[in-house]
């Protein structure tokens, strides 16, 4: 089983500044099978990428992904404030099995 | 458009089985390009999974809730269910249903989620 940890548990940032958001993997991943979801208060989860590079529908581009092996990122550049909210990483693969990391708070500095 | 909503009693006992529905819109829970998935969150806490289910009706749980736990697709109704049986207070979450993104042998990401709904187990 896959482990991800994200870091950090808590970052906070003004709107306008760039957020980088870690998920690391437990073991290296061939493929980029790795996606991200945003959650705000009350609400339910929502895809926000996946894969190397694909952005879910309706997702700005200042939303990007990159990494490789066991280290992937989520950036966010100019932050807006909506963009303030929890986020989490979840590898996919062959096995039907559910991981997710244990979410990053983003919050108003 | 795809919806999926959450419906079932937000107060169940402890040691009672709690049930809940997704109705399913706007999608086929038939097809096989997707499982249907069943995941909680405890207040204050991360995202937990509690099991897939395809649409032939096998079913994936987590490990930690195997024993207790059953997922299944009602076609006719477009619909599938959660069952968690012996609940107790550990067992208090907001409990989502999704949609997931499968292949031949591959599985993918959750593209839908409901709203939530939230159990709470006390006396």
């Amino acid at each position: 089983e896959i482990v991800l940890t994200q870091s950090p548990g808590t970052l906070s940032l003004s709107p306008g500044e760039r957020a980088t958001l870690s998920c690391r993997t437990s073991q290296s991943l061939s493929d980029t099978f790795l996606a991200w979801y945003q959650q705000k208060p009350g609400q339910a989860p929502r895809l926000l990428t996946y894969g190397a590079s694909s952005r879910a529908t309706g997702i700005p581009d200042r939303f990007s992904v990159s990494g490789s092996g066991t280290d992937f990122t989520l950036t966010i550049t100019r932050l807006a404030p909506e963009d303030f909210a929890v986020y989490y990483c979840q590898h996919y693969g062959s096995s039907p099995a559910i991981t997710f990391g244990q979410g990053t708070r983003l919050e108003i500095k | 458009q795809v919806q999926l909503q959450e419906s079932g009693p937000g107060l169940v006992k402890p040691s009672e089985t709690l049930s809940l529905t997704c109705i399913v819109s706007g999608s086929s829970i038939t097809s096989s390009s997707f499982n249907w998935v069943w995941i909680r969150q405890p207040p204050g806490k991360g995202l937990d999974w509690i099991g897939n289910v395809k649409n032939s009706g096998d079913a994936y749980y987590n490990p930690s809730l195997k024993s207790r736990v059953t997922v299944s697709v009602d076609p006719s109704k477009n619909q599938f269910s959660l069952t968690l049986r012996s609940v107790t207070a550990a067992d208090t979450a907001v409990y989502y249903c999704a949609r997931r993104i499968v292949g031949r042998i591959s599985y993918f990401y959750m593209d839908v989620w409901g709203k939530g709904t939230t159990v709470t187990v006390s006396s």
